[in-house]
């Protein structure tokens, strides 16, 4: 099956400071989504993102699906940004969604 | 803005009862999913439904869980015999086509096991 694979596996910031976030994946896809789940466990959808880039507000992300991965930039990071980022893909054939091992980021005042 | 509910937020239980999750999905939306997290891990799928019958399942889903979608609103998941191994978030979804499009996740429902 589809393999996804993100890096770095954690991550430490300065409060202000700017990250790239990278999620690879193994075969074609038609749907790609990050997420960020908050201390409490929900899961917050921050992109749906199969191909191109997109942004909301400090954050962006760009998928380049010809070459199998997408990134996700986080600018001016905020101690409120820390928890983990999940990339997911749907696996081609099929809609179920495969998550990542995310990143665990920590964001420090 | 419409959402994907689950119910209820935390639930704990004992070893060897039955457990049933509910969520009740976006209301055009198709198709319905469960997924599971155990703390510290990866999310993963347990099973797709769509057309009142399961589209797709994993091989976690297995005897001891089952999927009903019982009226025009709800969709369950239960647990017919909860193991310590079963403690996990479980994570709800929906989307509103077949292939590709943006699932939306419910806040997910604790469920510990003692």
């Amino acid at each position: 099956g589809i393999q996804v694979e993100q890096s770095p596996p954690d991550l430490i910031l300065q409060e202000g400071a700017n990250s790239t976030l990278r999620c690879n994946f193994s075969d074609s896809v038609n749907n790609l989504q990050w997420f960020h789940q908050n201390p409490w466990g929900q899961l917050i959808n921050l992109f749906y993102i199969p191909s191109g880039t997109k942004q909301n507000g400090r954050l962006s992300a760009t998928t380049v699906a010809t070459e199998r991965y997408s990134l996700l930039y986080i600018s001016s990071s905020q101690t409120t940004d820390s928890g983990v980022y999940f990339c997911a893909v749907d696996g081609g054939a099929t809609n179920k969604l495969i998550f990542g091992t995310g990143t665990l980021l920590a964001v420090q005042p | 803005e419409p959402e994907v509910t689950q119910t209820p937020s935390h639930q704990v239980t004992q070893m060897g009862q039955e457990v049933i999750l509910r969520c009740v999905p976006i209301s055009n939306h198709l198709y319905f999913y469960w997924y599971r997290q155990i703390l510290g891990q990866k999310v993963e799928f347990l099973v797709s439904f769509y057309n009142n019958e399961i589209s797709e399942k994993s091989e976690i889903f297995d005897d001891q869980f089952s999927v009903e979608r019982p009226d025009g609103s709800n969709f369950t998941l239960k647990i017919r015999s909860t193991k310590l191994e079963d403690s996990a978030m479980y994570f709800c979804a929906s989307n509103d086509d077949r292939m590709g499009y943006e699932q939306y996740f419910g806040p997910g429902t604790r469920l510990t096991v003692t």
